[in-house]
């Protein structure tokens, strides 16, 4: 069974850092690209960031871009989003999410996702 | 980027009816493009791919068309289990873009 844990969001103050971690199982996750959605209290879903197998591609959302860094490490089987100059308008649940060629390019497992709030 | 417009943001229904949303895309897209499902407290679920191949697991009475800008979603004979969000999303160009979402609600 695909499953995707993600850990490590909290509370921080504007301005602040934080990583979550999102850990993968039943499934060759070196083999697959991977992604972090988000969705802010309420609203929609928005797409953040994207690596690739071998982390050799990624993308950035404009809204993230020169503050979030993805990474991922397969010999953990692990995905990371670094978040640096955090905004409240990052305030959301952060979903990690599997990417996959083989269904047209849609996310087709998802975590249970992480709350991160940025406030003061 | 390519903005997606779903309507009508909200539905009323009955078990038993037939829904359907739609998702407008503001750029060709061909069929590149997905159907989810979320419910309150939970990660989004994939419904259907490429505007109409409907995934395993998934019940029958979901059914997705169209393609180019305009696509729709259908639910035929509404079950309690349907009442959801339901958001579109683009799979042909990053940034990967979804609508707004449709919230079918028990009339």
């Amino acid at each position: 069974e695909v499953q995707l844990v993600e850990s490590g969001g909290g509370l921080v103050q504007p301005g602040g850092s934080l990583r979550i971690s999102c850990t993968a199982s039943g499934f060759t996750f070196s083999s697959y690209e991977m992604n972090w959605v988000r969705q802010a209290p309420g609203k929609g879903l928005e797409w953040v960031s994207y690596i690739s197998v071998s982390g050799s591609t990624i993308y950035y959302a404009d809204s993230v871009k020169g503050r979030f860094t993805i990474s991922r490490d397969d010999a953990r089987n692990s995905l990371y989003l670094q978040m640096n100059t955090l905004r409240a308008e990052d305030t959301a649940v952060y979903f990690c999410v599997r990417y996959s060629e083989v269904t047209a390019g849609t996310f087709d497992y998802w975590g249970q996702g992480t709350l991160v709030t940025v406030s003061s | 980027d390519i903005q997606m417009t779903q309507s009508p943001s909200s539905v009323s229904a009955s078990v038993g009816d037939r829904v359907t949303i739609t998702c407008r895309a503001s750029h060709g897209i061909g069929r590149w493009l997905a159907w989810y499902q979320q419910k309150p407290g939970k990660a989004p679920k994939l419904l259907i791919s490429a505007a109409s191949s409907l995934q395993s697991a998934v019940p029958s009475r979901f059914s997705g068309s169209g393609s180019g800008t305009d696509f729709t979603l259908t639910i035929s004979n509404l079950q309690p289990e349907d009442f959801a969000t339901y958001f579109c999303q683009q799979t042909k160009n990053v940034p990967w873009t979804f609508g707004q979402g449709t919230k079918v609600e028990i009339k």
